[in-house]
């Protein structure tokens, strides 16, 4: 079992609706949490982050953090086409290594 | 800022070839990370320096693979022999220097290297 779990999609939306995304993990001691975009044939690029548990918000993006349930949520209000990518969760402990889910693309038509 | 340099951004290469890998890190930053991302296993960490000081290379699959960080604006991923399981798209990243408490929590990506192997 990997110890981060993402869904690979694809998640299709119209534009305008809420897209919801999370990961679940395995390694209670992860206590920072991540988001990371990557348009196709591109580098990921951090798009928001938290530490521990919460709510995080910016602009359109909510990241989410439940260290109980071991589960992290990334919603998108509003989506636009622009939005389409994949979209990457990571985490990391105390140390320095990113330990990432597989990503989920998604795909907002207008 | 010219971001995380990459070269080549396409290699193309026969099974058995060496292939090296080069990257141009954010000036001022103080990490460097090697990743691999294939559509089975995702983005993996290969290896990572500080200070141009290898501290993490247990991502690295096999002796084959080999990286160096010289100085503080070069890296290189080498691997020799080369084989077709090799092909991924590979990812240099920088991150950290005196930029805050998350400095050393945010990594900048480059565009990668697309690596096919025949």
């Amino acid at each position: 079992q990997k110890e981060v779990e993402q869904d690979p999609g694809p998640l299709s939306v119209p534009e305008g609706a809420i897209v919801s995304l999370n990961c679940t993990y395995s390694n209670s001691a992860f206590q920072y949490f991540m988001w990371y975009r990557q348009y196709s044939r591109k580098g990921p690029e951090l798009l928001m982050y938290t530490y521990s548990s919460g709510n995080k918000e910016d602009g359109r993006f909510t990241a989410q953090v439940d260290k109980s349930s071991k589960y992290i949520s990334l919603f998108i209000r509003d989506s636009q086409p622009s939005d389409s990518a994949t979209y990457l969760c990571a985490m990391k402990a105390a140390g320095n290594k990113l330990t990432f889910g597989g990503g989920t693309r998604v795909l907002v038509k207008p | 800022d010219a971001g995380v340099i990459q070269s080549p951004r396409h290699e193309v290469t026969e099974m058995g070839q060496e292939v090296t890998l080069r990257c141009k890190p954010i000036s001022g930053h103080d990490y460097l990370f090697w990743y691999r991302q294939t559509m089975m296993r995702g983005l993996e960490l290969l290896i990572y320096f500080n200070n141009n000081v290898p501290i993490d290379d247990s991502g690295m699959p096999e002796d084959r693979f080999s990286a160096k960080m010289p100085n503080a604006s070069f890296s290189t991923l080498k691997i020799q022999p080369s084989e077709p399981r090799d092909s991924a798209v590979y990812f240099c990243a920088s991150g950290g220097g005196d930029r805050g408490r998350w400095s050393y929590n945010e990594q900048f990506f480059g565009p990668g290297t697309r690596l096919t192997v025949l």
